[in-house]
């Protein structure tokens, strides 16, 4: 099928390494951020967020840290694994707005095996 | 299924022809989002539902674009005088009251030749 990242920053990591994927977000206002995966041909899927009140968050395999200093969002995942392969994106996400997201430019992640 | 269900999957329109993409939303989720993603690029914001409420539709780039959800269940996006630039892929997403992790469908590709 069609790559969803076609002209996307790409990141290649050997299986095994840890990846980190950055991005600078605009909107001071906003409650949370999110970090999705999208794989080719599918919808974006949820991986995990932040609330704006917080500056770390761990899930399984994945820390996400947020400066909110210098507007920065960066997604950290451990021991990545070729199913990590995907274009991730951030988004902010503002509860006034109805929960509509805002998505950031995207960052293609190549396992190398 | 569980999921948010698409269709058409892929949907060629010849330019000036009216389309109608379908979503069925996860059971019991209030809140209904319609986005457009180019490719290569994030997805954007087209309308928000909140049941049968269109309580934002301000990322729908022309009047030629309109949706509905009138029970407030299954929604819409009706596409009138398709035009190139219309091509994308069309993504319904779905969330609980107040739920920040949005659920999305796998898409309909839209090719307008």
């Amino acid at each position: 099928g069609e790559s969803v990242g076609l002209h996307l920053p790409t990141l290649s990591v050997q299986e095994g390494d840890n990846s980190i994927i950055n991005c600078a977000y605009s909107n001071s206002a906003s409650d949370y951020f999110i970090w999705y995966k999208q794989e080719s041909g599918k919808g974006p899927q949820f991986i995990i967020d932040i609330r704006s009140n917080m500056d770390k968050r761990q899930g399984q395999r994945v820390t996400v840290l947020l400066n909110k200093t210098v507007k920065h969002l960066s997604l950290q995942i451990a021991a990545t694994q070729p199913g990590d392969s995907a274009v991730y994106f951030c988004a902010e996400n503002m509860a006034a707005a109805g929960n509509k997201l805002t998505f950031g430019g995207g960052t293609r992640v190549l396992v190398k095996p | 299924g569980a999921g948010v269900s698409q269709s058409p999957r892929y949907k060629v329109a010849k330019r000036g022809q009216d389309v109608a993409l379908r979503c069925d939303p996860i059971s019991g989720h209030v809140s209904l989002f319609w986005y457009q993603q180019a490719l290569g690029q994030g997805p954007e914001f087209l309308t928000y539902f909140q049941n049968e409420a269109q309580l934002d539709k301000s990322g729908l780039p022309s009047d030629r674009f309109f949706a509905e959800r009138p029970e407030g269940s299954v929604s819409t996006l009706k596409i009138q005088r398709t035009q190139q630039e219309d091509s994308a892929v069309y993504l319904c997403a779905s969330s609980r009251t107040g739920g920040t992790e949005a659920f999305f469908g796998q898409g309909t590709r839209l090719t307008v030749v």
